[in-house]
């Protein structure tokens, strides 16, 4: 099956700082890539996506980029805000539209 | 609303016991999956569905059965808990057309 690597594993930001996360996977048939957040007692929500045939895509404050000759992906986060403290998750699909989930983020926004 | 509903949200076990967790969606979606997520890591897939009547094995299988005799509900059931199966489960459909991915709510299960 599909296999996520995701670093860091916590993360530590001033406010109105940067964030990156990074991701890579495994398998070249994959063609979706979601980033989730999660807050403390919450299920995923999707916060951003981007397919194979992208390059970069942007919504605000996040951006998400794809190398798919690399075989990683990282989410971008600017300006970040007290509100944007959660665990962050990537994924990537693979047969059956499965995901499969990276570890896990955990972002901290220092006011 | 549209969306998966998965009951119960809480419940404790003794070890040896069984429980059915369930998941119900009304998007008529013909994939659905079950995860579960343990503290520092991400979800892995435990089973999973591409249709009434199908059922296939995830990452972590060992454990638990599933069951899709109806379209809208996949139950996950444990025939024996352990302390090991102490998780948040979280129940997932999937419209294939738009990679439109619908989590339900989580089930927080401990077995003591």
């Amino acid at each position: 099956g599909e296999n996520v690597e995701q670093h860091p594993s916590t993360l530590s930001v001033q406010e109105g700082d940067s964030a990156v996360i990074k991701c890579t996977y495994s398998d070249s048939a994959s063609n979706y890539f979601p980033w989730y957040k999660q807050e403390l007692g919450k299920g995923p929500q999707l916060i951003i996506d981007i397919r194979s045939n992208v390059g970069e895509k942007k919504d605000q404050r996040i951006a998400v980029t794809l190398n798919k000759t690399a075989k990683h992906f990282s989410l971008h986060i600017t300006e970040t805000q007290p509100e944007d403290s959660a665990v962050y998750f990537c994924a990537a699909t693979f047969n059956d539209y499965k995901l499969s989930f990276g570890a896990g983020t955990t972002v901290t926004v220092r006011a | 609303n549209a969306g998966v509903t998965q009951t119960p949200k809480f419940r404790v076990l003794k070890t040896g016991q069984s429980m059915t967790l369930l998941c119900a969606q009304d998007m008529n979606h013909e994939y659905m999956y079950w995860y579960r997520q343990d503290p520092g890591m991400g979800l892995r897939l435990i089973h999973y569905s591409v249709g009434e009547g199908t059922t296939a094995k995830g990452e972590v299988p060992d454990g638990y059965n599933v069951s899709r005799l109806k379209k809208q509900n996949f139950l996950l059931g444990l025939e024996s808990a352990a302390p090991s199966q102490t998780s948040v489960y979280f129940c997932a459909t999937v419209n294939p057309g738009n990679y439109g991915y619908t989590f339900g709510s989580g089930t927080r299960l401990t077995v003591v």
